[in-house]
């Protein structure tokens, strides 16, 4: 099994201003993704990581609003910019050794934008 | 295209027994099953591939119907720690990307 760390846990940030999560898997993992989850909602898929090409975004998120990079098979980030309250949520990275096995998820960061 | 789960949500007492359900409008690759908890992030339950499909580990179960596009969780003798907010997770391919349904909470009382 894959440990995810992920940080920060929570930040409380301005309106206009970016915010980048960290996401770190303890061994090497083929898939990451980033998801969305607003309090007592589903989680919203925003995109999957790719190591060493763009990442792929579904419909209804772009790369300007949420950039992410992954480096290597271990880590990835995602920046939320230009933030407003409607970005306000908790953003989870989660992972799998392979397409289609169980995914891993870090234990989340919540993002409260004033 | 996000699966859809009945119920939304259910209340059991200890030793009761439920069913949760989760269909696509499309075609599925596989059906993902997680649970989670108020403030903890979501936990792997299991993940069924082939059409006909079913799995189980201790009294928590499930089935896939690749033809009508669908899976069933099934909860036996239901304990206290099964409550949590139950999530099924969908792929239409095989890259991986789920998408989760909107979840149903379900409720285990003493």
């Amino acid at each position: 099994s894959a440990v995810i760390s992920q940080k920060p846990s929570r930040d409380i940030c301005q309106r206009g201003t970016s915010l980048t999560i960290q996401c770190q898997v303890d061994s090497q993992v083929t898939m990451m993704f980033w998801y969305r989850q607003q309090p007592g909602q589903s989680l919203t898929l925003i995109a999957t990581a790719n190591q060493g090409s763009e990442a792929t975004y579904e419909s209804g998120f772009v790369i300007d609003k949420f950039p992410i990079s992954r480096p290597n098979l271990t880590f990835s980030t995602l920046t939320v910019s230009n933030m407003s309250p409607e970005d306000s949520s908790i953003y989870l990275c989660s992972a799998s050794s392979a397409t289609n096995e169980k995914l891993f998820f870090g234990s989340g960061t919540q993002l409260s934008v004033l | 295209q996000q699966p859809v789960q009945s119920p939304q949500a259910v209340i059991l007492r200890e030793g009761e027994d439920a069913v949760i359900n989760c269909s696509s409008s499309k075609a599925l690759y596989s059906v993902h099953w997680y649970r989670q908890k108020h403030g903890e992030a979501p936990i792997f339950l299991m993940i069924l591939l082939k059409g006909g499909e079913q799995k189980g580990h201790d009294k928590i179960s499930a089935s896939f119907n690749e033809k009508k596009q669908q899976s069933s969780l099934y909860l036996t003798a239901s304990q206290l720690s099964y409550s949590g907010t139950y999530f099924c997770g969908t792929a239409g391919g095989s890259q991986g990307n789920l998408i989760f349904g909107k979840g149903t909470k379900l409720s285990v009382k003493p």
